[in-house]
């Protein structure tokens, strides 16, 4: 199994343009988030989805979609970048069982200017 | 709301030292609680978790015990090495729906 897989590592845009950070994981697992890591925060919670189908806001969803067409996939959107979204991104998945452990990825790293 | 404090880093320990960190939460269920680790240009990796009160979760020679009455999940190792210089991240997850909530995170560095 590859895991949680994140792609690309890094990207540069400039202010204004959009993107996809995309994120698959082979584990067949139900729950995936996305979470953006910023110097002395922490880990915050963008996005999340419980299944295909289902997807809901976390603590700082605005400027950013997400869809979830498939268990495998999913993607993030940045609509129109801004020089606050420069962070690092991690794609997170776990499976639906009462274990609550959850698999990262290797994360994006992106900047806005 | 559900929140995780973590002790201010960075925390700077000589080799074989003895590590702890310390992590509060506030939750209005029951949560379960983390400690996870990123090592330099990585992601982050579970280190070890706890499910209910009193519970110790350990690997790697880490401990932390859950304890609801102080509300807290110190982690705290013997003997630290060289090699453990990562920033540790303490997290809470209350339901199923897969959100955890994580503390700042605490650098350690341990020096030879």
């Amino acid at each position: 199994n590859a895991g949680v897989t994140q792609t690309p590592k890094f990207q540069v845009l400039k202010t204004g343009q959009s993107m996809t950070l995309q994120c698959a994981q082979d584990m067949n697992h139900e729950y995936m988030s996305w979470y953006r890591q910023d110097p002395g925060m922490g880990l915050r919670l963008i996005h999340y989805s419980v299944g295909a189908g289902i997807t809901d806001q976390g603590e700082v969803p605005n400027g950013y979609n997400v869809s979830r067409s498939t268990t495998e996939d999913f993607p993030l959107r940045l609509l129109s970048a801004a020089p606050s979204q420069t962070s690092v991104y991690f794609c997170a998945s776990r499976p639906s069982g009462i274990t609550d452990t959850q698999y990262f990825g290797p994360g994006t790293r992106l900047t806005v200017l | 709301g559900d929140s995780v404090t973590q002790m201010e880093g960075p925390v700077t320990l000589s080799e074989e030292a003895f590590l702890t960190i310390n992590c509060t939460y506030t939750a209005t269920g029951y949560p379960s609680l983390f400690w996870y680790v990123q090592y330099p240009g990585e992601g982050l990796q579970l280190l070890l978790k706890a499910t209910k009160a009193d519970d110790k979760g350990s690997n790697k020679g880490f401990e932390a015990t859950y304890r609801k009455e102080t509300t807290s999940f110190h982690l705290e190792k013997g003997s630290v090495q060289v090699s453990d210089s990562a920033v540790y991240f303490c997290a809470l997850s209350i339901s199923n729906t897969g959100k955890l909530i994580f503390g700042q995170g605490t650098t350690l560095q341990v020096k030879p």
